[in-house]
């Protein structure tokens, strides 16, 4: 079946720092890959988006690149800010939409120290 | 738009107590999910459903049973509930469009489940 792979965590960096969270997919096909940020407390949120291969998302300075040859999603930012601390979640839908699921990482805690 | 509510926020039980868990849903969307959250585990799908009066099992439906009786609603049933039930759980809500080659989900906060 299909599954996520994504960077253990808890990930620590100082503000201002650049940030990189690894994520890796099997899936068949083209599935659709997002990233969801969790704040403490609170819901998943759809951070960004990419439904076909090479396609870029990208939101609050966030962004990632749909890399079908490497099967991967990493999430990067140039700038991290206190206020990123949360916890990211990877995740795809299989080829084609349809009612699945997400199918989701186990999640990265990131914390940015000031 | 309220978007996704979920009621209650918080719950402790006993061992082999029933309680529901309510979702609601004020996007007129036609998919609706409850995942479960642990600790290292991310989210796991329990139950979908496609439409109202439909369901589906997810990966982990053991315990749980849900109804959708109403399009804007999806209930979380445990019959009798067990330590391992212990969680945060998680109602999504998505359009269902044919065709759709994506299916962005909308979360609700989650409810808090202690089951002792």
């Amino acid at each position: 079946g299909d599954s996520v792979t994504q960077m253990e965590g808890p990930v620590t960096l100082s503000e201002e720092a650049f940030l990189t969270i690894n994520c890796t997919y099997t899936a068949t096909g083209y599935p659709s890959l997002f990233w969801y940020v969790q704040y403490p407390g609170e819901g998943l949120q759809l951070l960004l988006k990419a439904t076909k291969a090479d396609d870029k998302g990208s939101n609050k300075g966030f962004e990632a690149t749909y890399r079908k040859e490497t099967t991967s999603f990493h999430l990067e930012k140039g700038s991290v800010q206190v206020s990123d601390s949360a916890v990211y979640f990877c995740a795809l839908t299989p080829s084609g939409g349809g009612a699945d699921g997400l199918t989701f990482g186990k999640g990265t805690h990131l914390i940015i120290q000031p | 738009n309220a978007g996704v509510t979920q009621t209650p926020k918080f719950r402790v039980l006993k061992t082999g107590q029933s309680m529901t868990l309510l979702c609601a849903q004020d996007m007129n969307h036609e998919y609706m999910y409850w995942y479960r959250q642990d600790p290292g585990m991310g989210l796991r799908l329990i139950h979908y459903s496609v439409g109202e009066g439909t369901t589906a099992k997810g990966e982990v439906p053991d315990g749980y049973n849900v109804s959708r009786l109403k399009k804007q609603n999806f209930l979380l049933g445990l019959e009798s509930a067990a330590p391992s039930q212990t969680s945060v759980y998680f109602c999504a809500s998505t359009h269902g469009l044919a065709g759709g080659y994506y299916n962005e989900q909308f979360f609700g906060p989650g409810t808090r489940l202690t089951v002792l």
